[in-house]
């Protein structure tokens, strides 16, 4: 059965922090992961990952792959409150069905 | 203004009625999906469809039905046989072929009483 997990399930940080988040699969061929942030409506999309070791940034977010190890890590420098959130990790198999991980619940504090 | 529409936002029913959810896109997508969220287990997938006339079971589809006979639109039908329907409802849409980003609707949240 194809499984996405994360973790931590949550993570309390101050402002300014830098936090990494973590996502393994097991996707029958497996295409590629994609990276979600929710704030209690509908999830925004952050990054797709294809192939691996290639980093992708947006400002202060940035993601990678590895496909030999089947792993995905978010990273997020200088934190803020905004960036309070749900965080979901999903992997897309070739049956065109998106499997979503539980999710990590990130609170920042000021 | 162009994007995916669910409507209503908040829907509460009685145990023993059925209930249809609307989702619309005017982005083109070919697919469509329902997904259900309750708290702490993430997305499970209820249908999908990659063209219309046409759509799959996901994950959970006992109790619900769907259509898809507009590209545009793929309303949910949560039926009586659905035995615990109270949760977050979101539809997404996805692009051609070799287009793998996924975007959402704003979600209805349904509540049985």
């Amino acid at each position: 059965e194809d499984k996405v997990v994360q973790s931590p399930l949550s993570l309390v940080v101050h402002e300014g922090d830098t936090v990494t988040l973590n996502c393994s699969y097991e996707v029958t061929n497996f295409r590629s992961l994609l990276w979600y942030k929710q704030e209690k409506k509908a999830p925004t999309f952050l990054f797709m990952l294809t192939s691996s070791g290639i980093e992708k940034k947006s400002g202060r977010l940035s993601s990678i792959l590895d496909k030999k190890e089947l792993f995905s890590i978010l990273n997020i420098t200088a934190t803020q409150t905004g960036d309070s959130a749900v965080y979901l990790c999903a992997g897309w198999d070739y049956g065109n069905k998106l499997v979503f991980g539980a999710g990590t619940i990130l609170r920042v504090k000021s | 203004d162009g994007g995916i529409t669910q409507s209503p936002k908040y829907l509460f029913r009685k145990e023993g009625q059925n209930v249809t959810l609307s989702c619309e896109q005017n982005l083109n997508h070919d697919a469509m999906y329902w997904y259900r969220q309750d708290p702490g287990q993430g997305l499970r997938l209820i249908y999908y469809s990659q063209i219309v006339n046409d759509f799959q079971k996901g994950d959970i589809a006992e109790g619900y039905s769907v259509s898809r006979e507009k590209k545009e639109s793929f309303p949910l039908t949560v039926t009586s046989a659905q035995k615990n329907p109270t949760a977050f409802y979101l539809c997404a849409s996805r692009g051609l072929a070799g287009t793998d980003t996924q975007y959402f609707g704003p979600g209805t949240r349904l509540t049985v009483l």
